[in-house]
């Protein structure tokens, strides 16, 4: 069954700190993989997605994000945090045709971001 | 290019009523999705319809229905309201090749 798994509920970072958001998928097939951002009162926000190719891809607000396979992972990071950063995010798996590009979300993770 | 709209923003229900909640996208996205969010779980499907006249079961499909008359339009509907479905409701969007997902503002339910 596919799942996805934030182990981090919440976390706080310093302002100008780095940041790693942790996420563990399992998935049947070869994994299309996303990370969204919700703000406070907002819809979705998609940051970054891999498909294939290379396994760092970067995305929008300076994030990035590192698919290892052999780790099931696909962590979410960023050099310098910005009070703007606060918010929720989730990562998500699946996106296959053949499953009208369904997405199993997880649970998200919270930061916070401290000045 | 409004993106994904959902009507209404918000509503409280007494349990028993019914309502619809309706989403429209004018992206020509062929797919459709509702989700609900609760505190701690995520967003959870709970149908999607890959085109017009098609819809189909996601994760939690109880109590609810939906349908796609139209290609830019998804209705949810509850029949009968119940306290448990007292949350937040996402639609969201995605062309059939883009895999990715668009999504609206969202509608925050409450079932007294």
């Amino acid at each position: 069954a596919q799942s996805v798994t934030q182990p981090d509920i919440h976390i706080t970072v310093s302002e100008g700190a780095s940041l790693e958001l942790r996420c563990n998928y399992s998935y049947g097939a070869t994994p299309y993989l996303f990370w969204y951002v919700q703000s406070p009162g907002q819809g979705l926000q998609l940051l970054l997605k891999y498909f294939s190719g290379d396994t760092l891809v970067q995305g929008i607000k300076g994030f990035e994000a590192e698919f290892k396979r052999s780790q099931s992972s696909f962590n979410l990071r960023k050099p310098s945090v910005h009070w703007s950063d606060a918010a929720e995010y989730f990562c998500a798996v699946g996106g296959h045709q053949e499953y009208g590009n369904k997405l199993v979300f997880g649970a998200g993770t919270i930061l916070r971001v401290k000045s | 290019n409004a993106g994904v709209t959902q009507t209404p923003k918000f509503r409280v229900l007494k349990t028993g009523q019914s309502m619809t909640l309706l989403c429209a996208q004018d992206m020509n996205h062929e797919y459709m999705y509702w989700y609900r969010q609760d505190p701690g779980m995520g967003l959870r499907l709970i149908h999607y319809s890959v085109g017009e006249g098609t819809t189909a079961k996601g994760e939690v499909p109880d109590g609810y229905n939906v349908s796609r008359l139209k290609k830019q339009n998804f209705l949810l509907g509850l029949e009968s309201a119940a306290p448990s479905q007292t949350s937040v409701y996402f639609c969201a969007s995605g062309g059939a090749h883009s895999y990715e997902q668009y999504f609206g503002p969202g509608t925050r339910l409450t079932v007294t």
